[in-house]
C-alpha cells in the first residue's frame, strides 16, 4: 500500500526558513498536499501540487516536488510563531479520492 | 471558501453509550465524505469512506458495526460511535468533496475530541 514519511520534529528561529520534508511510495500519486493542524484544531489546507508540477510558489510557502524520488518538500520563508503547528504530507491519485497521510512534523519556532 | 463544519467539537461519554457525529458542508453539496481517526501524536487514519445515498466502504480493521456511516443527504454524513469504549477515545475528523470537484478539493472539518469514561 501507499506509504507517506515524514521527521517528526524541526526546530528553527524565528525569521528563517523552515524547510519540511515528505518522501512517498506511490508512483502513481497524482496530487500532493501540505496540511497545518493547529493544537485541538482540525486540518487547514495549505497549499497542493499536482504530479506535473516541479515547483508551486504561493506567498511565504514554496513547494517542490521531485517526483524521480518521490520527495516533497515545503519551505515557508521568514518563519513565524504563528507557524508554529504540525504540519502533515498526503498524496492522493487522480481517481482513487482518499487522502493518505504522512506521520506529521511538528514545527516549533525559536524565539 | 468551502466549509465543512463538524459537531460536536468535544463530547465525553460514558462507557456503554453511544454518541454521534455530525459533518456538514456548509457552502456545497459534498458527493464524499471521509471519516479519519487520530490518536495522539499520530497521523490521520482514515476510516471509511461515504458517498451520497449509498453505503460507506470502510478501510480494513474498522468494524462497520461499530461505526456506523451515514450519508443520506448532500450536505450531512454522520458517523455513529456504538456502544462505546474507553480505547475508543480519540479525535475524529471528517472531510468533504464537492460534486464535480478536481481532485485536491477537500475539505475538513474541526474535528470531534471523543472521551470515553
Amino acid at each position: 500500500g501507499e506509504d507517506v514519511e515524514q521527521s517528526l520534529f524541526l526546530s528553527v528561529r524565528e525569521g528563517d526558513s523552515s524547510v519540511i520534508n515528505c518522501t512517498y511510495t506511490d508512483s502513481s500519486s497524482t496530487y500532493l498536499y501540505w496540511y497545518k493542524q493547529e493544537p485541538g484544531a482540525g486540518l487547514q489546507l495549505l497549499t497542493y501540487i499536482f504530479s506535473n508540477m516541479d515547483m508551486k510558489q504561493d506567498q511565504r510557502l514554496t513547494v517542490l516536488l521531485n517526483k524521480k524520488d518521490k520527495h516533497l518538500s515545503l519551505r515557508i520563508a521568514d518563519t513565524q510563531t504563528g507557524d508554529s503547528a504540525i504540519y502533515f504530507c498526503a498524496e492522493s491519485g487522480l481517481l482513487n479520492e482518499k487522502l493518505t497521510f504522512g506521520t506529521g512534523t511538528r514545527l516549533t519556532i525559536i524565539p | 471558501g468551502a466549509v465543512v463544519s463538524q459537531h460536536p467539537s468535544r463530547v465525553i461519554c460514558k462507557s456503554g453509550t453511544s454518541v454521534k457525529i455530525e459533518c456538514r458542508s456548509l457552502d456545497f453539496q459534498a458527493t464524499t465524505m471521509f471519516w479519519y481517526r487520530q490518536f495522539p501524536k499520530q497521523s490521520l487514519m482514515l476510516m471509511a469512506t461515504s458517498n451520497e445515498g449509498s453505503k460507506a466502504t470502510y478501510e480494513q480493521g474498522v468494524e462497520k458495526d461499530k461505526f456506523l456511516i451515514n450519508h443520506a443527504s448532500l450536505t450531512l454524513s454522520t458517523l455513529t460511535v456504538t456502544s462505546a469504549h474507553p480505547e475508543d477515545s480519540s479525535f475524529y475528523i471528517c472531510s468533504a468533496r464537492g460534486k464535480g470537484r478536481a481532485g485536491a478539493d477537500v475539505h475538513f472539518g474541526n474535528g470531534t475530541r471523543l472521551t470515553v469514561t
